[in-house]
């Protein structure tokens, strides 16, 4: 079984401050880790994902985020936060649970960036 | 190429009443799926498909069904809506290769059930 959980419903930040978005997952084989984002009123794109290379994955927009087997963590960071990046992010794991690469998603971070 | 295209983006309909939500996707993807998504309850996945004429349930599968008689599109049906069936739904498809792969999303579809 595989299961995801994020860490607070939103997150509230100032421009130019650090964004960090926390995920957990909980997974029975080596995990796949993704993070997608969701604009306003738009379906969900591929922000990063990691696929068992490197540890830290850099994904578009200055996003990255660092898989730690140990804590299993899968946390998701922006240097710097832009108005441009309030959005809802999503956490999903997916395991080769049953021959199903199906993911399962987190129920989501709404990112709140205060001017 | 449009991705993954969704057909109605709003409707509104009755207890009772039945409907057909469309998706088609250009990429020739092995896999689709559809999701519904509720405030606080993140993506729950209500059926899928891994290839042409076959289909699989989710987590929430029940009110809901499904049919991809082409590769290119997967239909979700309700029989008789209720209005706990009010949720965005959106469709997702990815190349089917393996475990690690990107979904594509489509743009949803809006629907209130009264």
């Amino acid at each position: 079984a595989q299961s995801v959980t994020q860490l607070g419903s939103h997150v509230s930040v100032s421009e130019g401050a650090l964004v960090l978005l926390r995920c957990n997952y909980s997974s029975s084989v080596p995990p796949y880790l993704f993070w997608y984002v969701q604009y306003p009123n738009q379906g969900l794109q591929l922000l990063l994902k990691y696929t068992s290379a490197a540890t830290l994955v850099k994904g578009i927009n200055d996003f990255e985020a660092e898989f730690k087997k140990s804590e299993t963590s899968f946390h998701l960071t922006k240097p710097s936060a832009h108005m441009s990046d309030a959005a809802e992010y999503f956490c999903a794991v997916s395991g080769a649970s049953g021959g199903s690469y199906i993911p399962t998603f987190g129920r989501g971070t709404s990112l709140i960036v205060h001017p | 190429n449009a991705g993954v295209t969704q057909t109605p983006k709003f409707r509104v309909l009755k207890t009772g009443q039945s409907m057909t939500l469309l998706c088609a996707q250009d990429m020739n993807h092995e896999y689709m799926y559809w999701y519904r998504q509720d405030p606080g309850m993140g993506l729950r996945l209500i059926h899928y498909s891994v290839g042409e004429g076959t289909t699989a349930k989710g987590e929430v599968p029940d009110g809901y069904n499904v049919s991809r008689l082409k590769k290119q599109n997967f239909l979700l049906g309700l029989e008789s809506a209720a209005p706990s069936q009010t949720s965005v739904y959106f469709c997702a498809s990815s190349p089917g290769l393996g475990i690690g792969e990107t979904q594509y999303f489509g743009p949803g579809t809006r629907l209130l059930v009264l």
